[in-house]
């Protein structure tokens, strides 16, 4: 069965450096995500992107963040300047195409540990 | 904003007992219910969802979740745990127009021998 891949499955950096999260969407699928989980915390939506382009975002989605799909494969999470309170584990999630309701896949998640 | 609130962080209960795993929902208007679950080290799967329709739901592996609309609940349940059933479960609302899930806590259940 195609699956959500991320990688790393575990990243540690430093506070203040640019970290670039990876994932591959199941390939043919045309809508990604990004949530994260702070431990002990909710599962939270970062943002959704079709066509190239972000088609909804929440408020933890500030100007540090972007996403890029830089090829016909990957869709990636950058944070260009990492703080201590990005340390959480982030999902990327895609679907096919169609209703909004259709099933969001997930992936295993990457965890990302600020120091 | 939408939340959804799952009241029991843990459950631990005995192969072959009956489970509930309680799920509310703040809004009734427009909105679809999705139970997902996490096994260690993986990600999290849809296990079933409500849309539209019956308001009873099921899985394949015998878990069933009701969509109650008064109550503005949607709760999971097994008549008869395994222990295979060991994991997080996640309660989650997409409200109409919106693409983004919302999710409670989730709620580790434990199924001891």
């Amino acid at each position: 069965e195609p699956e959500v891949t991320q990688t790393p499955s575990h990243q540690v950096t430093q506070m203040g450096q640019e970290v670039i999260l990876r994932c591959v969407p199941i390939s043919n699928h045309l809508y990604f995500y990004w949530y994260r989980q702070i431990l002990g915390q909710k599962v939270e939506f970062l943002v959704s992107f079709y066509n190239n382009e972000i088609s909804e975002k929440s408020e933890i989605f500030d100007d540090q963040f972007s996403v890029e799909r830089p090829d016909g494969s990957n869709f990636t999470l950058k944070i260009r300047s990492t703080k201590l309170e990005d340390s959480a584990m982030y999902f990327c999630a895609s679907r096919g195409s169609g209703a909004s309701t259709d099933t969001q896949y997930f992936g295993p998640g990457t965890r990302l540990t600020v120091l | 904003a939408q939340s959804v609130t799952q009241l029991d962080s843990q459950v631990p209960v005995f192969e072959e007992a009956p489970v509930e795993l309680r799920c509310n929902y703040s809004s009734s208007v427009s909105v679809y219910l999705f139970w997902y679950v996490q096994y260690p080290n993986q990600g999290l799967q849809l296990l079933l969802k409500y849309l539209s329709g019956s308001t009873l739901v099921e899985s394949i592996n015998g878990f069933e979740a009701e969509f109650n609309k008064s109550q503005t609940s949607f709760h999971l349940r097994k008549p008869s745990v395994h222990i295979s059933d060991t994991a997080e479960y996640f309660c989650a609302v997409i409200q109409g127009g919106s693409e983004k899930l919302v999710f409670g806590k989730g709620t580790k259940l434990t199924v001891n021998p």
